[in-house]
């Protein structure tokens, strides 16, 4: 059974394109996060969601908008994508509270901006 | 805001040999994370560390938690090829509500 999974597994689009990508996690957690890896593998935070409410907002375009429908979800909107935004993007979740520090990963989302 | 910095930035190195790399940070931590991620996958938790001074293992890993809590090591005994990957520290503050700091990741290499 896939803990963290994400769709899609690839995205390639043209500049100025919008896009999203979809994150479900079927562990019971209730804090999900989005993270940003470069080609240099850095991983950097976006942002985290604890009950559907945003709790890390750290500084990033506000072209990225997180959605979260439900504890179990929470979903990327990118609009007007730039070559920039090329990475491999990560969703992850945890528990809030003690244990709230270990975090599962999905497989990432690879995206390419053309 | 926290840095931390990991080292080396890669390693490599040839199966069987013994491996440490480690983490250290400008400020302080209350939990130290270690995570592997194979290529083409997400990190995967190694091992966590949540005292001082606290050493924990996970079967050839071995994690330690720097008394000055700026600090952290991970040792990889008896590598096998399976252990190639990149390995991130992560640190965590209470405050920052689940908000984990991570390394620049070491590189390792394993030749059979």
């Amino acid at each position: 059974d896939t803990a963290v999974s994400q769709t899609p597994k690839y995205l390639v689009t043209q500049m100025g394109n919008d896009k999203s990508i979809k994150c479900e996690q079927n562990l019971g957690h209730d804090t999900m996060y989005w993270y940003k890896q470069d080609s240099k593998k850095f991983l950097k935070i976006m942002f985290s969601y604890n009950n559907k409410e945003l709790i890390i907002n750290e500084t990033v375009p506000n072209r990225f908008s997180p959605k979260s429908p439900d504890k179990a979800h929470l979903n990327l909107h990118i609009n007007s994508l730039e070559l920039g935004d090329s990475a491999v993007y990560f969703c992850a979740s945890s528990h809030w509270g003690q244990g709230q520090e270990t975090q599962y990963f999905g497989p990432g989302t690879r995206l390419l901006v053309l | 805001g926290q840095q931390l910095n990991q080292s080396p930035q890669s390693m490599f190195i040839q199966e069987g040999e013994d491996v440490s790399m480690n983490c250290t940070s400008s400020s302080i931590f209350n939990t130290w994370l270690w995570y592997k991620q194979d290529p083409g996958e997400g990190p995967v938790l190694l091992i966590a560390l949540y005292k001082a001074g606290e050493l924990t293992s996970n079967g050839r890993l071995t994690a330690q938690f720097g008394i000055t809590r700026k600090d952290s090591f991970l040792n990889i005994s008896a590598s096998i090829p399976s252990d190639v990957g990149i390995y991130f520290c992560a640190g965590t503050y209470n405050t920052n509500a689940g908000k984990s700091t991570f390394g620049d990741g070491t590189t390792l290499t394993v030749k059979p």
